[in-house]
């Protein structure tokens, strides 16, 4: 059964950093490229940024690109954001997913609230 | 980049058969895409992959009251005999070289 579980959520103030991790398990992780997802309060899923199997090759969405940061670690098997310069319009819950291939998986969500 | 239209609303009777809609902007007609879907207070889950011919390939789990269809530049998501828990936001999803796009999202609701 596949298996994708974030944590790292929380509250954070406008400026600050936060790293979110998804463990992932149940499909061969090394050889998927993998992505994070957001969805901002009330509002309709935004990509954010892919990552490929091996982690040569990263992708950012343009609200995002300078500040985020996407890693992976597989002999882990796990997924990274790093998280800088946060501000307000990053409040959002943060999925990883796995949409590359032949068939998707989604995980349950971490929260990520900026405020002061 | 592609972009994807969805109407922002649909509704159907239990019982009944209902289409939804995702549109591939000028020069991505051949597209293949993704449809998601998204009960209320619960992640998303993954659907199904659709081509440009209207081949489509189903997620583990997905109940056979789920198929994919197209037209052009149009991707369809049916759902027959619809049921209470097929309330939710469906969301169709595509990509490019660097870069993947999601549509606004359908809300649908189950009279």
């Amino acid at each position: 059964e596949v298996q994708l579980l974030e944590s790292g959520g929380g509250s954070v103030q406008p400026g600050g950093s936060l790293r979110l991790s998804c463990a992932a398990s149940g499909f061969t992780f090394s050889s998927s490229a993998m992505s994070w997802v957001r969805q901002g309060p009330g509002k309709g899923l935004e990509w954010v940024s892919a990552i490929s199997g091996s982690g040569g090759s990263t992708y950012y969405a343009d609200s995002v690109k300078g500040r985020f940061t996407i890693s992976r670690d597989n002999s882990k098997k796990t997924l990274y954001l790093h998280m800088n310069s946060l501000r307000a319009e990053d409040t959002a819950v943060y999925y990883c997913a796995k949409l590359a291939g032949a068939t998707g998986y989604w995980g349950q969500g971490t929260l990520v609230t900026v405020s002061s | 980049q592609p972009v994807l239209t969805q109407s922002s609303s649909a509704s159907a009777s239990l019982g009944s058969s209902v289409k939804v809609t995702c549109t591939l902007s000028s020069g991505h007609s051949s597209y293949i895409i993704a449809w998601h879907q998204q009960q209320p207070g619960k992640a998303p889950r993954y659907l199904m992959k659709l081509e440009g011919s209207g081949s489509y390939n189903k997620g583990s789990g997905v109940p056979d009251r789920f198929s994919g269809s197209s037209s052009g530049a149009d991707r369809y998501l049916t759902i027959s005999n619809l049921q209470s828990e097929d309330e939710a936001d469906y969301y169709c999803e595509t990509w490019d070289s660097n870069t993947r796009v999601f549509g606004g999202g359908t809300k649908l609701t189950v009279l």
